[in-house]
């Protein structure tokens, strides 16, 4: 069963850094690119970017390139979304997501909530 | 890059059927699109695959009342004998060589 269990929810400071997870099993990891999506608040889904693990190959939404990175560590089948400065308006959920051409599952979902 | 149109609210009756209408930008009408649907307070989940030609292919464990269809540039799920766990936001999502994730803007569904 293809699985994709993320870490638990955040609470952070603005300017604080950090680095959430997304553990993929059930199906070769390295064969499948994973991609973080963002939901603020009662908003849509957007896409923030995708890497695949097995040559660590990173595309960016234009509208989160330099905002954060997305990383991946195939040695235990687990990708990261990470920031190095949060602002309040980081505060939203990630999703990660597998996708083959398109998404076909998604992770349970990761809370950020940035506030001073 | 494609762009998804998606109406933000539909609603209809517990047991009645509903159509929900996703549009591909000009120029992309043939692309291939799937649907996602996030109930309340959960993460999404991916319901089908959607062709051109009306061909679909659905995610495991997505019921039968589910089903999708296209015409031109719109692409269609309809979801039969309407239940109270179909209320939710549903999602198209497509790709191409230069964007690989384009999501619609996601249509409110609520059963009546």
């Amino acid at each position: 069963e293809v699985q994709l269990v993320q870490s638990g929810a955040e609470v952070k400071k603005p300017g604080e850094s950090l680095k959430i997870s997304c553990k993929g099993s059930g199906y070769s990891f390295t064969s499948y690119w994973i991609g973080w999506v963002r939901q603020m608040p009662g908003k849509g889904l957007e896409w923030m970017g995708i890497i695949y693990p097995g040559d660590s190959d990173t595309r960016y939404s234009p509208s989160f390139q330099g905002q954060v990175t997305i990383s991946a560590d195939k040695s235990i089948s687990t990708a990261y979304l990470q920031w190095s400065s949060l602002k309040a308006s980081d505060t939203a959920m990630y999703y990660c997501a597998r996708r083959t051409a398109m998404v076909d599952y998604w992770g349970q979902g990761t809370l950020v909530t940035v506030s001073s | 890059q494609p762009v998804l149109t998606q109406s933000s609210s539909a609603s209809a009756s517990l047991g009645s059927s509903v159509k929900l209408t996703c549009t591909l930008s000009s120029g992309h009408s043939s692309y291939i699109i799937a649907w996602h649907q996030q109930q309340p307070g959960k993460a999404p989940r991916y319901l089908m695959k959607l062709e051109g030609s009306g061909s679909y292919n659905k995610g495991s464990g997505v019921p039968d009342r589910f089903s999708g269809s296209s015409s031109g540039a719109d692409r269609y799920l309809t979801i039969s004998n309407l239940q109270s766990e179909d209320e939710a936001d549903y999602y198209c999502e497509t790709w191409d060589s230069n964007t690989p994730v384009v999501f619609g803007g996601g249509t409110k569904l609520t059963v009546l």
